[in-house]
């Protein structure tokens, strides 16, 4: 079965640095999905990436698939507190069932 | 309103007892999923459900039973509640296209004394 590895466990930076937050798959990924969550609540879905180099922005987040298709980052450009919770990483198992399996998350605390 | 939501967002109950949590989607997706949230364990998939006729089990299912009502109704069941069984639950959505994101509930906090 796949298996997601998310890095750092936790982040802790104070607000307007840049950050990373890495997902690291032991198989190819078919379907990579970023999503967001705020402590006990709901997970919001950011971004999704299929292809191998692909990436995409949203406001001042950026995810990156890599060439192989093995591992992703979450880029934050000048953190803000509103930015603050757990962020997870879920892939497509690629095989005929489709669902997801997720990595157990990095909790961000930006600090004012 | 919400597009998935659970029924209900909190619950404490006692162990032995029978508890149903509820979702609903007005998203019309096909595929429906309910998950468990343990700290430090990310997300645990419990069952999934790709149309009305088909169940099945996903990583955790025993202690677990559902029911796909119809499709826009997927329910989970605790027959006999126990305390390791406290965590976070969610439901989740989603399109039948092969690579399509799920969107989540806001899930419903369980706990179990």
């Amino acid at each position: 079965s796949q298996e997601l590895e998310q890095s750092p466990q936790s982040l802790i930076v104070q607000e307007g640095k840049n950050l990373t937050i890495n997902c690291t798959s032991s198989k190819t990924l078919y379907g990579l999905y970023w999503y967001k969550q705020k402590y006990g609540e709901g997970l919001i879905f950011l971004m999704m990436l299929q292809k191998g180099g692909e990436e995409k922005s949203h406001e001042k987040i950026t995810a990156k698939l890599d060439e192989k298709k093995q591992q992703s980052s979450l880029h934050i450009t000048a953190s803000q507190p509103s930015h603050a919770g757990i962020y997870l990483c879920g892939a497509d198992s690629g095989g005929s069932n489709y669902k997801l399996t997720f990595g157990k998350g990095t909790l961000l605390t930006v600090n004012p | 309103d919400a597009d998935v939501t659970q029924t209900p967002r909190n619950r404490i109950t006692k162990t032995g007892k029978r508890i149903m949590l509820e979702c609903s989607q007005t998203k019309g997706h096909d595929r429906m999923y309910w998950y468990r949230q343990d700290p430090g364990l990310g997300l645990q998939l419990i069952y999934y459900s790709f149309d009305v006729k088909d169940i099945n089990k996903g990583e955790i299912s025993d202690g677990y039973s559902v029911s796909r009502q119809a499709q826009a109704k997927f329910s989970l069941s605790l027959e006999s509640a126990i305390p390791n069984q406290t965590a976070l639950y969610f439901c989740a959505t989603s399109d039948s296209t092969r690579v399509q994101p799920q969107h989540f509930g806001d899930g419903t906090r369980l706990s179990i004394l």
